[in-house]
């Protein structure tokens, strides 16, 4: 069966101190894989996604995520976190042999101290 | 492109009545989806289109669900004779055949 997991519920990291999310997956087939972010009541906007090729991909707002096949993982970082990003972090998967339908993590809150 | 749009974004109603929920996705995407999201959670996924062919439904789309995309492309979503239980947020996305899913702003789902 497919599924993610993303091992922190909350993370607080102080503004300007690095951030890593960790996400691993359980997946049957070569998947694609996305990070999305949330703000309260608000839907999910997309950071970044791999689908295949080098396995550092570059998102938006700074964010970069590392595929490693041998680990199953594709952890969000970022060098420095601003009092912005504050927010819910999804790690998602999917393949097109399931329609690129995504199964989602349960999410990361990310608290940002000031 | 002015993105996924949903409607209403908050609905409240009373147990047993039903609900609708329309959808519309970015005009040059063929597929579109629906996720149900409750607090704490990571969005689940319910069904998806290609063009007006329901194509996958998830077991979570109990007989009470039903999900339409006539003409290949608003859909809308039918919850009847609501329960507690169906309160959540209810978010749709489109994409391409091979793109990644762009989500809209979701609808809020309120049952007392």
């Amino acid at each position: 069966a497919q599924s993610v997991t993303q091992p922190d519920i909350h993370i607080t990291v102080s503004e300007g101190a690095s951030l890593e999310l960790r996400c691993n997956y359980s997946y049957g087939a070569t998947p694609y894989l996305f990070w999305y972010v949330q703000s309260p009541g608000q839907g999910l906007q997309l950071l970044l996604k791999y689908f295949s090729g080098d396995t550092l991909v570059q998102g938006i707002k700074g964010f970069e995520a590392e595929f490693k096949r041998s680990q199953s993982s594709f952890n969000l970082r970022k060098p420095s976190v601003h009092w912005s990003d504050a927010a819910e972090y999804f790690c998602a998967v999917g393949a097109k042999e399931y329609g690129n339908k995504l199964v989602f993590g349960a999410g990361t809150i990310l608290r940002v101290k000031s | 492109d002015t993105g996924v749009s949903q409607d209403p974004r908050h609905k409240i109603t009373k147990r047993g009545q039903n609900v609708t929920f329309r959808c519309d996705p970015i005009s040059e995407h063929n597929r579109l989806y629906w996720y149900r999201q409750t607090l704490g959670q990571g969005p689940e996924f319910l069904t998806y289109f290609q063009n007006e062919a329901q194509l996958e439904k998830s077991r979570l789309l109990s007989d009470r669900f039903s999900a339409e995309r006539p003409k290949g492309s608003f859909s809308t979503l039918e919850i009847q004779r609501t329960e507690q239980g169906d309160s959540a947020m209810y978010l749709c996305a489109s994409s391409t055949t091979v793109g990644e899913l762009f989500f809209g702003e979701g609808s809020r789902l309120t049952v007392l």
